[in-house]
């Protein structure tokens, strides 16, 4: 079957570093997403990931492991407006993106 | 661009009447997707569309669900009769056609369902 795993929810304090873990498993691969979605709001695209490694985008940067079904997502420099829910999708062999449930990160000043 | 645009924003109904949910993606976007959102189940998608035609609808829940895409700049989510577990916030996003990052989709504002 698809499933991904992500923690249901994180706790981290102003301006340190948190990580978010994400483990897959889906009919195929064509990448990995991650999303961040503020209370209330829509979820908005942060990172894609298909190639093996870290692409850095800011205080935000995204990990991929193709061999492991793992990624993650490391936000530096934390500020309160970073707490959100972030989700991790992977894009299976037909494209359809199969969504985690969300990690909540809760920032604590 | 303006985004993706939902309405209702909002939308309180009573069990077993009919609701139709709205949406108008991104001008020049290929691809039209619909979801629900719940605590419990999370994001689900419900039926995607590409160029108007539906490609997947295995994702919605009964015969009481019905998508449409009459023209590239309008969809409608139709449920008919609404039960209380329909509740939920129900997204629309669309994508656009792209090597770099295949599918990158743009969420609506979401409808937030109660059906009562």
């Amino acid at each position: 079957g698809q499933n991904i795993d992500q923690p249901t929810e994180m706790t981290a304090t102003e301006g340190a570093i948190v990580q978010i873990n994400c483990t897959y498993q889906t009919s195929g691969f064509n990448g990995l997403f991650w999303y961040q979605q503020h209370a209330g709001e829509a979820p908005t695209f942060l990172s894609y990931n298909v190639l093996d490694g870290l692409e850095e985008k800011g205080r935000f940067s995204s990990f991929l492991s193709r061999s492991k079904g793992y990624s993650y997502l490391l936000l530096k420099e934390l500020q309160m407006k970073d707490s959100a829910s972030y989700l991790c999708a992977s894009m299976d062999s037909n494209y359809q993106l199969i969504w985690g449930a969300g990690t909540k990160l809760i920032i604590k000043p | 661009d303006a985004g993706v645009i939902q309405s209702p924003r909002h939308e309180v109904t009573e069990m077993g009447q009919e609701v139709t949910l709205r949406c108008k993606p991104i001008s020049g976007h290929d691809y039209l997707f619909w979801y629900r959102q719940t605590m419990m189940r999370g994001l689900e998608l419900l039926i995607y569309f590409n160029n108007n035609v539906p490609i997947d609808d295995s994702g919605m829940p009964e015969d009481r669900f019905s998508a449409k895409m009459p023209n590239a700049s309008f969809s409608t989510l139709k449920i008919q009769p609404s039960e209380p577990r329909d509740s939920a916030v129900y997204f629309c996003a669309s994508s656009p056609l792209r090597i770099d990052v295949p599918y990158e989709q743009y969420f609506g504002p979401g409808t937030r369902l109660t059906v009562t």
